[in-house]
């Protein structure tokens, strides 16, 4: 079946760059997405992006799309304490509607 | 606009019984899906509605059943709960797009954190 997957953690420091990696192994695939999830919280769409797109900007987010390698990148400029969270990348499956497969999460903190 | 709300917010229910839990899409929303997330299996998706109807559906057993009303809220129930059902329930929704009925973005509740013990 389609699967996403994605490293587990990553520890960063305040004001740095912080990049989340995810490959994805649905060929058809036409929309990934971020989100984020807080302790105790549901799920923060961040930004998503366009099979057909290598780049997406919006502020500190940029996603990049490797078509061709199934890699999917989220960086976020000048990392804050308040970005510490687990991040989700997700695949909208094409096989079937409105159904996102998701990885298992990138638990991200940010240290002073 | 309100967000995707959810109801309850907590439950604690016992091996055996059942559980209905409650969501409420956007405003203007037409699309309910359902995703179970646990420590072991991560987002699973269990089902989607679109008006009234289901479209999709994961791989759980028939215990795990849904519907949707005409106002688009939907409700999801489990019945003959095991301890492994404990999860945090996910609704998400998304409203039609301008050239089919899909939108390409899902807002997700806080959820219903359900234990069973």
């Amino acid at each position: 079946g389609e699967d996403v997957e994605q490293s587990l953690f990553l520890s960063v420091r305040e004001g740095d760059s912080s990049v989340i990696n995810c490959t994805y192994t649905d060929s058809s695939s036409t929309y990934l997405y971020w989100y984020k999830q807080e302790p105790g919280a549901g799920l923060q769409l961040l930004t998503y992006i366009f099979s057909n797109m290598d780049m997406k900007q919006d502020q500190r987010l940029t996603v990049l799309l490797n078509k061709k390698d199934k890699h999917l990148s989220l960086r976020i400029a000048d990392t804050q304490t308040g970005d510490s969270a687990i991040y989700f990348c997700a695949d909208l499956f094409s096989g079937g509607y409105n159904k996102l497969i998701f990885g298992a999460g990138t638990r991200l903190a940010v240290h002073p | 606009k309100a967000g995707v709300t959810q109801t309850p917010r907590y439950l604690i229910k016992t091996r055996g019984q059942q559980v209905t839990l409650s969501c409420s899409p956007i405003s203007g929303h037409r699309s309910v899906s359902w995703y179970q997330q646990t420590p072991g299996q991560g987002l699973q998706f269990l089902f989607e509605y679109f008006s009234e109807t289901q479209r999709n559906k994961g791989n759980f057993p028939g215990r795990f059943s849904g519907r949707q009303f005409s106002n688009s809220r939907s409700e999801m129930n489990v019945s003959t709960l095991e301890l492994g059902d404990s999860a945090l329930y996910l609704c998400a929704s998304s409203q039609p797009s301008a050239t089919g009925p899909d939108s390409y973005e899902q807002y997700f509740g806080p959820g219903t954190r359900l234990t069973v013990t």
